[in-house]
């Protein structure tokens, strides 16, 4: 019961534009973004709750699609410290967050 | 206000023998979660506990494996007879309350190697 996170992996040039995708196979009450760079802790990017709302974070932005069942982390004109691998994690309302296997994001200069 | 803090950050163990890891949650949190992850994979749900109680398990094997958080304290998640597929990084994140608007955040994480 495990998220499904497309694609695995991404390669980008600096400055261009990348969309990370979170489906679930049962209803969602909320999804949870974090960002983990390679050796540390992963670090929150942010919430999205049922109701098909959208949140921005300067360049990163997310949708939570609830009809779906999925959220979409849209990163525009990528930052070298973009790099690191996305995770999204959905909660299922038993308050208890299941993440996916990640999305490998590299950028280039 | 320090952030969730875990020790040891390294710890190696042979096999048979215990290993305890431990959360600090951040202050004023009295939720705590612990995942598991193996190399080039994503965290993997272990156990919810709020103080005092084991809120959620599920993912948490059942022999070896047991967590608690007690009224004062760090939480304790320990590993008994460790074996090598024991090794991997444990991450624990706590936060404020229950509900699905609540921010969790990581502590650094145990990185176990099994000998």
């Amino acid at each position: 019961q495990q998220p499904v996170q497309s694609p695995q992996a991404v390669i980008l040039r600096e400055g261009e534009d990348a969309v990370i995708n979170c489906s679930s196979s049962k209803a969602l009450y909320s999804v949870h973004w974090y960002r983990q760079k390679h050796g540390e802790a992963p670090v929150f990017l942010m919430i999205l709750l049922k109701g098909g709302e959208q949140k921005g974070h300067e360049k990163i932005s997310a949708s939570f699609n609830e009809k779906k069942q999925q959220s979409s982390l849209y990163l525009t004109a990528s930052q070298l410290s973009y790099s690191g691998t996305y995770f999204c994690g959905t909660e299922w309302g038993d308050d208890k967050i299941i993440f996916g296997k990640g999305t490998r994001l590299h950028i280039l200069p | 206000n320090a952030g969730v803090m875990q020790n040891p950050r390294h710890l190696v163990r042979r096999r048979g023998q215990e290993a305890r890891l431990r959360c600090s949650p951040m202050k004023g949190h009295s939720h705590v979660y612990w995942y598991r992850q193996l190399p080039e994979e994503g965290l993997k749900f272990m156990v919810y506990l709020q103080k005092e109680n084991i809120i959620d398990e599920s993912g948490m094997p059942k022999e070896r494996f047991s967590a608690e958080f007690p009224k004062e304290g760090p939480s304790i998640l320990r590993i008994q007879q460790v074996v090598r597929g024991d090794s991997a990084a444990y991450f624990c994140a706590s936060s404020q309350h229950w509900g699905a608007d609540t921010e969790a955040f990581f502590g650094q994480g145990t990185r176990l190697t099994v000998v």
